[in-house]
């Protein structure tokens, strides 16, 4: 079966600029996350989507991070006014279930932001 | 604040012989942790893991210790192959009194070479 997408693979923006970050979970995964990883840094989390409830939006940086999740399936990304600072790997994961921490999580190849 | 560290940044070990891969944690809430590895352009695919009230967890090649005193766990693998040359992370979790949902805190992660 398919894993997790996302795309694009890489984005390269200029200061300033909005860019949008897709994911698409595996199929029937209920729970979904994103990360990102900064040069030489571990990989930071942002936001958790479960179901139908209410996001985890605890780790987005600042206010112009957002995300979104429609149907309980695909993910979109949004970084607005982009700052050089966001340079990073977004990736994304989903697991099965609740999202416990025995839960496995399955990620994405991430997309490669770079803003000059 | 870095909660959960990996110090070397790189390791390299002959094929055949123990990869030792190392993890400090800070945060005495993390009860739960696991080890990810992720080669180039891929995500990070979870290998094993441990709960707190385990000191040892072993899957074929792969073995995890806990040392919860020293707040300090280790990945070996033995032996070493090739093929497991890549980026490994560690990672915690803090299960937040029972409402943890896999928000995980992840190490820099180390580059492992295993040399044929």
């Amino acid at each position: 079966g398919a894993g997790v997408s996302q795309s694009p693979s890489n984005k390269v923006t200029e200061k300033g600029k909005d860019v949008e970050l897709r994911c698409d979970p595996i199929s029937g995964h209920t729970a979904l996350y994103w990360y990102r990883q900064s040069l030489g840094q571990g990989l930071e989390f942002l936001i958790y989507f479960q179901g139908n409830s209410a996001p985890d939006k605890s780790g987005l940086p600042s206010d112009r991070f957002s995300a979104e999740r429609t149907g309980g399936s695909v993910s979109t990304l949004t970084i607005q006014r982009t700052q050089q600072e966001d340079s990073a790997v977004y990736l994304c994961a989903s697991s099965r279930t609740s999202g416990g921490p025995t839960d496995t999580q399955y990620f994405g190849p991430g997309t490669r932001l770079t803003v000059l | 604040d870095q909660q959960v560290k990996q110090n070397s940044p790189s390791l390299s070990v002959q094929e055949g012989r123990i990869s030792i891969l190392n993890c400090d944690y800070t945060n005495s809430m993390f009860d739960y942790f696991l080890w990810y590895k992720k080669y180039p352009a891929e995500g990070p695919t979870f290998l094993i893991s441990i709960s707190s009230i385990k000191d040892k967890n072993e899957d074929g090649r792969f073995t995890v210790f806990l040392n919860k005193s020293a707040k300090h766990l280790s990945l070996h693998i033995v032996p070493s192959q090739p093929g497991d040359s890549a980026v490994y992370f560690c990672a915690a979790d803090d299960n937040a009194g029972g409402t943890s949902y896999g928000k995980l805190t992840f190490g820099q992660g180390t580059i492992l070479t295993v040399h044929p």
